[in-house]
């Protein structure tokens, strides 16, 4: 079975600082994760996906992640925040469905 | 392209109603999937359909049903609305692969009085 744990539930930074959202997983084979973000009342947004390919994934908006198997970690980075990005950020790992994190909201504060 | 098209995108139930929320999507997906998302939280499944014809249980699926009877549509049941199922349920839809990414409807929020 597959899980996702995103270790903060909320993370706050000063615009123009990094960004750092930090996701774990567990899975039985070599998974394929995604990262969503979830604006305010909005739907889901794909920011980026890891299937196998590259270990260093780039993402819409500067948002990048690294899948490192060794620490079964596939943390969000960007390095530097924006207002627009404050949002909640949803880690997701696939397996015989989607099975998402509980999600992480991070704020921008000016 | 339409993608997933969620119908309604707002809607309040007074306790003991029915109703259907409706998904259908347009890129020919084997995947169909739908979530509730409870103020604050992450996604749970509810349930989930591999083609049509085919539907399983997700995680929190009491309290629902759902039929796969075309490719395109996946729609889900509420009987007899209680509160616990205010919420906002999404669709979504995904190709057969594991590479496939889920693309997601816009949201239904339900209340339930």
């Amino acid at each position: 079975a597959q899980s996702v744990t995103q270790l903060d539930s909320h993370v706050s930074v000063s615009e123009g600082t990094p960004v750092l959202l930090r996701c774990n997983y567990s899975s039985s084979y070599s998974p394929s994760l995604f990262w969503y973000v979830q604006h305010p009342n909005k739907g889901l947004q794909l920011l980026l996906k890891y299937t196998s390919a590259a270990t260093l994934v780039k993402g819409i908006n500067g948002f990048e992640a690294e899948f490192k198997k060794s620490e079964t970690s596939f943390h969000l980075t960007k390095p530097s925040a924006h207002m627009s990005d404050a949002a909640e950020y949803f880690c997701v790992v696939v397996g015989q469905n989607f099975v998402f994190g509980p999600g992480t909201r991070l704020s921008v504060l000016p | 392209n339409a993608g997933v098209t969620q119908t309604p995108k707002f809607r309040i139930l007074k306790i003991g109603q029915s109703m259907t929320l409706q998904c259908a999507q347009d890129m020919n997906h084997n995947y169909m999937y739908w979530y509730r998302q409870d103020p604050g939280m992450g996604l749970k499944l509810i349930y989930y359909s591999v083609g049509a014809g085919i539907t399983d249980k997700g995680e929190v699926p009491n309290g629902y049903n759902v039929s796969r009877s075309t490719t395109e549509d996946f729609p889900l049941r509420l009987e007899l609305a209680a509160p616990s199922q205010t919420s906002v349920y999404f669709c979504a839809s995904s190709s057969l692969d594991r590479e496939g990414m889920p693309f997601f409807g816009q949201g239904t929020r339900l209340t339930v009085v």
